[in-house]
């Protein structure tokens, strides 16, 4: 079985400019939640995401939302880049919404804000 | 909001010694509490996990105790090995979804 799966690994943007990043569950999950994990710092939750419906969000502004599609995949997306958005995000899935299943977490993905 | 907080930053062991890492939580309405291994460069890996009716747990070398009146929780790791070299996060969650609030980490040094 593949694991959760993100792309891409790496990314260079520059403040001001959006960033899309891409999620894919391991096969039969229908959970996904997304963390921020900035260098030297635990990971930070913002966003979960069950049968296509957000069930919650941590404390990040409104330039970061995500979706969820029908074959459980998700995005990230991420407007007006900061510097201070310069992070690993990692992407979890779980086969339920709640807290009866652990969290796989995929490779992240590595985001440089210049 | 829930906060976790993690002691020690930093662990340094010999081969074959325990390891103990503490975490503390503020919010009484967590119920679960994983423990992640981070290598580096690479993602977390739950290790072990405990549920707010347990009071311990243990996997081998790893064990895990709660104390829900101190709302504190603590890693144990017997017979270190070199392969036990990683970061590790404690975290709590609550509700009906996957927010887990993670502590700050620990980078465990087991020295051969």
């Amino acid at each position: 079985d593949a694991g959760v799966t993100q792309s891409p690994t790496h990314l260079i943007k520059t403040r001001g400019q959006q960033v899309t990043l891409r999620c894919s569950p391991i096969s039969g999950h229908k959970s996904v939640s997304w963390y921020q994990q900035v260098l030297g710092q635990g990971p930070q939750f913002i966003f979960q995401y069950y049968e296509k419906e957000e069930r919650g969000r941590g404390n990040f502004p409104d330039r970061f939302s995500a979706r969820q599609f029908p074959n459980y995949s998700s995005e990230l997306n991420v407007n007006a880049l900061l510097l201070g958005d310069s992070a690993l995000y990692l992407c979890a899935s779980s086969l339920q919404g709640g807290l009866a299943g652990e969290q796989y977490f995929g490779p992240g993905t590595r985001l440089t804000v210049t | 909001g829930e906060n976790v907080e993690q002691h020690p930053s930093t662990l340094s062991v010999q081969e074959g010694d325990s390891a103990v890492i503490k975490c503390t939580y503020s919010d009484s309405a967590s119920n679960y509490f994983p423990w992640y291994k981070q290598e580096l460069g690479k993602r977390p890996q739950l290790i072990i996990d405990i549920r707010s009716n347990v009071g311990e747990k243990k996997d081998q070398r790893i064990a895990v105790t709660l104390n829900k009146t101190a709302k504190h929780f603590s890693l144990h790791i017997t017979e270190t090995q070199p392969e036990d070299s990683a970061v590790y996060f404690c975290a709590a969650g609550s509700g009906g979804y996957q927010k887990v609030t993670f502590g700050t980490g620990t980078k465990l040094q087991v020295i051969p």
